[in-house]
């Protein structure tokens, strides 16, 4: 399967706690998205990349946040001193620039904080 | 700004029945839509796109969707509902197809009756 694919699948942590999320998109793909998605709500931008370049970050996306794809291949996204409102689905998705592509979907990452 | 409206966050239809989910956006420059379908604990599946190419566009497992400017509309539908249909649903814009980011509804969780 050459899809996008996440891990971890879940992650359970306790509040306070950093975690570490990794997206490997689709190999060919050059633009990588990070999305939020909470119960019961549509998925939320919070940052892309072209490349290694983060062309744009979301007022979601805290400093607690940080998102970087140093080789422009995989991603990673870190959230520092978890809160219980992080708890949600995070989303990779991957697309290439030109042409008529849409983007794909990884199978997301489920993150619980207690 | 983009926004999209989706109207029934539930819909129920029986087996057999017609699948109809409203989506209305809002955009200042030319919209590019979509609709994603998501089972549960899943990524994202596109199951359609509109690129103004056609206002009725047809899609995956037999859904279309038709592009009503005049009503700024891009309502789901599919003739025949099937219960492996059972999932959420979204309607989603961005300002260029594919390679921006996406501004998703709350969803719409369809339930097929047997």
């Amino acid at each position: 399967d050459t899809g996008v694919s996440q891990n971890p699948r879940h992650k359970i942590t306790k509040r306070g706690q950093n975690v570490t999320f990794r997206c490997d998109p689709i190999s060919e793909h050059n633009r990588l998205y990070w999305y939020r998605q909470t119960l019961g709500q549509g998925p939320e931008f919070l940052t892309y990349f072209q490349n290694e370049a983060q062309l744009e970050k979301s007022r979601l996306l805290s400093d607690r946040f940080s998102a970087e794809r140093p080789k422009g291949s995989f991603s990673t996204l870190e959230i520092q001193r978890t809160e219980q409102g992080d708890s949600a689905m995070y989303l990779c998705a991957s697309s290439v620039r030109q042409g008529n592509t849409e983007a794909f979907f990884g199978q997301g990452t489920r993150l619980t904080v207690v | 700004a983009q926004s999209v409206t989706q109207l029934g966050s539930h819909v129920s239809v029986s087996e057999g029945a017609l699948v109809l989910l409203r989506c209305n956006y809002s955009s200042s420059v030319p919209p590019y839509l979509f609709w994603y379908v998501q089972y549960p604990n899943q990524g994202l599946q596109l199951l359609l796109k509109y690129t103004s190419a056609a206002t009725l566009v047809k899609g995956i497992n037999g859904f279309e969707a038709e592009f009503k400017k005049s009503e700024t509309s891009f309502h789901l539908t599919k003739p025949s509902a099937h219960m492996s249909d059972a999932a959420e649903y979204f309607c989603a814009v961005s300002s260029n197809f594919g390679n921006e980011k996406l501004t998703f509804g709350t969803g719409t969780r369809l339930t097929i009756i047997p």
